[in-house]
């Protein structure tokens, strides 16, 4: 049971260099989730996305886009890497539901911009 | 939007002792709080949730409370062992899904043997 799976695992950018973070889940979850965490800080929202085709903004999304073409796949794209944004990126799904609304995470991907 | 705030940012405790992370949120309509575990280097994982119908829940060495008026909930693990050191995360939300799902800045546990 793999759960969610992020790739890859770390990266070193140079400014202005562009890359997209995978993320994808088999859980059959409708919710995915992209968050940052900087050092000594929580989790930051950046997007969203409550179904294949349907994404958006969350606290933090400047400098970051997304897509949802199918419900297993959710990658995060930085076009020009800035040193702000070196950071922890988590990639999370859930199942909306009432009853089961527990966030499943990915490993993490560490980003550093140089 | 929802302004949650978490402390203290460290705590260490003897191993055996109990240990209290609070938790404070700003929007009244909040009405789903869990709580993460954080090992090091791993992924957040979510240890026990409370919903706001609900003022106390236990799970074994781990209780959550909530105070709704007050709006303020905490986390208590008791006779902690060295494995429950980690850094431990609250949030806030008031959707049945995690897309506003507000984190807490963290609480660095370290349990001393």
């Amino acid at each position: 049971n793999a759960g969610v799976t992020q790739t890859p695992k770390f990266r070193i950018l140079k400014i202005g260099q562009s890359m997209t973070l995978q993320c994808t889940q088999d859980m059959n979850h409708n919710y995915m989730y992209w968050y940052r965490q900087d050092p000594g800080m929580g989790l930051k929202l950046i997007y969203y996305s409550v179904g294949a085709g349907i994404t958006d903004k969350g606290e933090v999304p400047n400098g970051y886009n997304v897509s949802r073409s199918t419900t297993e796949d959710f990658p995060l794209r930085l076009e020009l890497a800035a040193p702000s944004q070196t950071s922890v990126y988590f990639c999370a799904s859930s199942y909306s539901r009432q009853s089961n609304t527990e966030a499943f995470f990915g490993q993490g991907t560490r980003l550093t911009v140089v | 939007g929802e302004n949650v705030e978490q402390h203290p940012s460290t705590l260490s405790v003897q191993e055996g002792d109990s240990a209290v992370i609070k938790c404070t949120y700003s929007d009244s309509a909040s009405n789903y709080f869990p709580w993460y575990k954080q090992e090091l280097g791993k992924r957040p994982q979510l240890i026990i949730d409370i919903r706001s119908n609900v003022g106390e829940k236990k799970d074994q060495r781990i209780a959550v409370t909530l105070n709704k008026t007050a709006k303020h909930f905490s986390l208590h693990i008791t006779e902690t062992q060295p494995e429950d050191s980690a850094v431990y995360f609250c949030a806030a939300s008031w959707a049945a899904g995690a897309n506003n799902l507000f984190f807490g800045t963290g609480t660095r546990l370290t349990v001393i043997p």
